[in-house]
């Protein structure tokens, strides 16, 4: 049973470009947050998809958008690339359906905005 | 407004010796208080966690222990190991499963 998976692994960028981060859920799992983590700082919340809507929000700008599909899996956008853009971006799935809180995460995608 | 305060920022441990790591919120709508392991180029991995109409759970070398009326809880790691130095976050969640992060305790195991 495959964990959370989550593409590209690594990606570089630069300023004023567009990104597209991909990721897949566990298996049985309906639900995917996604997290922005800066060097040497905890997971930040982005935003959480669930039934192929966005339904929490973090502090985060518009130029950051998202997807989920049919299949739960789900992509991060991030239009007009910034320098402080750059981060681990995480994906982590849970169970929504079942009422439990545990959301496991992927390994993550590293941007670097030049 | 950072809701989960964490420390401390890093934290030395004889090979052996008990790590401690403590937290503290402030939303009391939080419901459920995983801690997270992450090493270097990794996802965080859920280590273990607490709801808080139980004050302790232990599982293996990790306990979490948790203090409603103060709102506060802790990480403690037994008999720590080299393999254990790693970064931990304490967190808390409530509602739609938005999980808040402390800021992360960077351990090292020393033998």
């Amino acid at each position: 049973d495959a964990g959370v998976t989550q593409s590209p692994t690594h990606l570089i960028k630069t300023r004023g470009q567009q990104v597209t981060l991909r990721c897949s859920p566990k298996s049985g799992h309906d639900t995917v947050s996604w997290y922005q983590q800066a060097l040497g700082q905890g997971p930040q919340f982005i935003f959480q998809y669930y039934e192929e809507e966005e339904r929490q929000r973090g502090n985060f700008p518009d130029r950051f958008s998202g997807h989920q599909f049919p299949n739960y899996s789900s992509e991060l956008n991030v239009n007009a690339l910034l320098l402080g853009d750059s981060a681990l971006y995480l994906c982590a799935s849970s169970f929504q359906t079942g009422g439990r809180n545990e959301q496991f995460f992927g390994p993550g995608t590293r941007l670097t905005v030049l | 407004q950072q809701q989960v305060k964490q420390s401390p920022q890093s934290l030395i441990v004889q090979k052996g010796g008990i790590s401690i790591i403590n937290c503290a919120y402030e939303n009391t709508a939080f419901d459920y208080f995983p801690w997270y392991q992450q090493f270097p180029g990794k996802g965080p991995a859920l280590l273990i966690a607490i709801r808080p109409d139980v004050s302790e759970k232990k599982e293996g070398r990790f306990t979490i222990s948790f203090n409603k009326s103060a709102k506060q809880f802790s990480l403690h790691i037994m008999d720590s190991q080299p393999g254990d130095s790693a970064t931990y976050f304490c967190a808390a969640s409530g509602g739609y499963q938005k999980v808040t992060f402390g800021t992360g305790t960077k351990l090292q195991v020393i033998p």
